[in-house]
């Protein structure tokens, strides 16, 4: 699987929109983006995936570039039980491969 | 459903001594996963199961570690005998084989060896 980079730390207003970038530029044609965030002694949860097309649900949007060596996730609104850790992680479709590995994320920090 | 349920959710014990995590999947889920959490070491993938057979154990870090799956709704990870640098919190993730992926976690056990 591509390995990613992303910015060990952010800080955000809040109430302002959080924007997370990643860098994948080794993605192969295969590989989906997948965002997890972990809250501080909770277990991951996941977030939102992508292929190529921009992707949103109820949590947040994806924003993949057209060459797909990076991505952005975005928080529209942050609130203050945003601040957490954020993967961003790449990989083949579930049923062609099993794992998952983490990296080191970014550490959203939400401020009043 | 309860989600993945993981037990203890602490335990400390002494150098030496056998630990034993257990895991319960969320019902109808093919794939079972141990990951392990340090500060040092961010969250690594330990093995992972496909239908109760264990497909990649390359993350295990070494023979003191061993994990079973004996049935569809139950994991065992085994540290024996236990070290202090085993401390960690561990994770039980499990997933559905469809293609989305999503990896659904329980709430860890954090292990403490004296």
């Amino acid at each position: 699987d591509a390995k990613t980079t992303q910015p060990p730390s952010m800080d955000c207003a809040e109430g302002r929109a959080a924007n997370l970038p990643c860098n994948h530029s080794t993605i192969s044609g295969n590989e989906y983006v997948y965002w997890y965030r972990q809250i501080h002694s909770q277990g991951p949860q996941y977030i939102i995936h992508g292929l190529k097309n921009n992707e949103t649900n109820e949590m947040a949007s994806l924003i993949i570039t057209e060459d797909r060596k990076s991505s952005t996730l975005i928080l529209p609104h942050a609130t203050l039980r945003d601040t957490a850790v954020y993967y961003c992680i790449v990989r083949v479709a579930s049923n062609q491969g099993g794992k998952l590995i983490f990296g080191q994320g970014t550490e959203l920090s939400v401020k009043p | 459903d309860a989600g993945v349920i993981q037990s203890p959710r602490h335990e400390v014990t002494e150098m030496g001594q056998e630990v034993t995590l257990r895991c319960k999947p969320i019902s109808g889920h093919d794939y079972l996963f141990w990951y392990r959490q340090t500060m040092m070491r961010g969250l690594e993938l330990l093995i992972y199961f496909n239908n109760n057979v264990p497909i990649d154990d390359s993350g295990m870090p070494e023979d003191r570690f061993s994990a079973k799956m004996p049935n569809a709704s139950f994991s065992t990870l085994k540290i024996q005998p236990s070290e202090p640098r085993d401390s960690a919190v561990y994770f039980c993730a499990s997933r559905s084989a469809g293609t989305s992926g999503e990896l659904f976690f329980g709430e860890g056990s954090r292990l403490t060896v004296l």
